[in-house]
């Protein structure tokens, strides 16, 4: 079953350096998603991005965050100076989209765990 | 924009009970509503999805019920086993490109 994959599993960063996480979405999927889950808590939407451009992205996704799709098949988000509060699991995700059956349906990644201390 | 809530936070029963947990939505536009459970440490998911057209979906002890004009959706396991002790998460999404999730419900199956 084709899955969405993310590198690394888990980073460890001091506070102020540059993160870039990695995502590889379904290779057909049309819609790709980062979503963030601190500790215990709830999965808080970050950014959508979609043909090529952020579609909708969240409060939380200030000019720290920046995402890119830098060739075909990969999607990376950059936190370009990381805060302790930043420190969280980071899903990535796709959908295929286009109404298509199944379409909806958001396939998560394992997540990278970012902790900055 | 969109705002989920969630309840309960926390739900226990009885292996063989059931459980139901219920949410809430804000835009009356949002037209598709999945179900998501997180395992400890692993990634959400998808159990179940509904579409605002239907009223009701099924698949083997997983239900969903969807009232658009109270906004609001629930998920309903009967016949709880071990091994549906997780947090689940409802969303709701009513464009392609964004799906809100509510808070979670920790469910645990008690022996």
């Amino acid at each position: 079953e084709p899955e969405v994959t993310q590198t690394p599993s888990h980073q460890v960063t001091q506070m102020g350096q540059e993160v870039i996480l990695r995502c590889v979405p379904i290779s057909n999927h049309l819609y790709f998603y980062w979503y963030r889950q601190i500790l215990g808590q709830k999965v808080e939407f970050l950014v959508s991005f979609y043909n090529n451009e952020i579609s909708e992205k969240s409060e939380i996704f200030d000019d720290q965050f920046s995402v890119e799709r830098p060739d075909g098949s990969n999607f990376t988000l950059k936190i370009r100076s990381t805060k302790l509060e930043d420190s969280a699991m980071y899903f990535c995700a796709s959908r295929l989209g286009q109404g298509k059956t199944g379409a909806n349906v958001l396939t998560f990644g394992a997540g990278s765990r970012l902790t900055v201390l | 924009g969109e705002n989920v809530e969630q309840h309960p936070s926390t739900l226990s029963v009885q292996e063989g009970d059931s459980a139901v947990i219920k949410c809430t939505y804000s835009d009356s536009a949002s037209n598709y509503f999945p179900w998501y459970k997180q395992e400890l440490g692993k990634r959400p998911q998808l159990i179940i999805d509904i579409r605002s057209n239907v009223g009701e979906k099924k698949d083997q002890r997983i239900a969903v019920t969807l009232n658009k004009t109270a906004k609001h959706f629930s998920l309903h396991i009967t016949e709880t086993q071990p091994e549906d002790s997780a947090v689940y998460f409802c969303a709701a999404s009513n464009r392609d490109d964004k799906i809100i999730f509510g808070k979670g419900t920790r469910l645990h199956i008690l022996p």
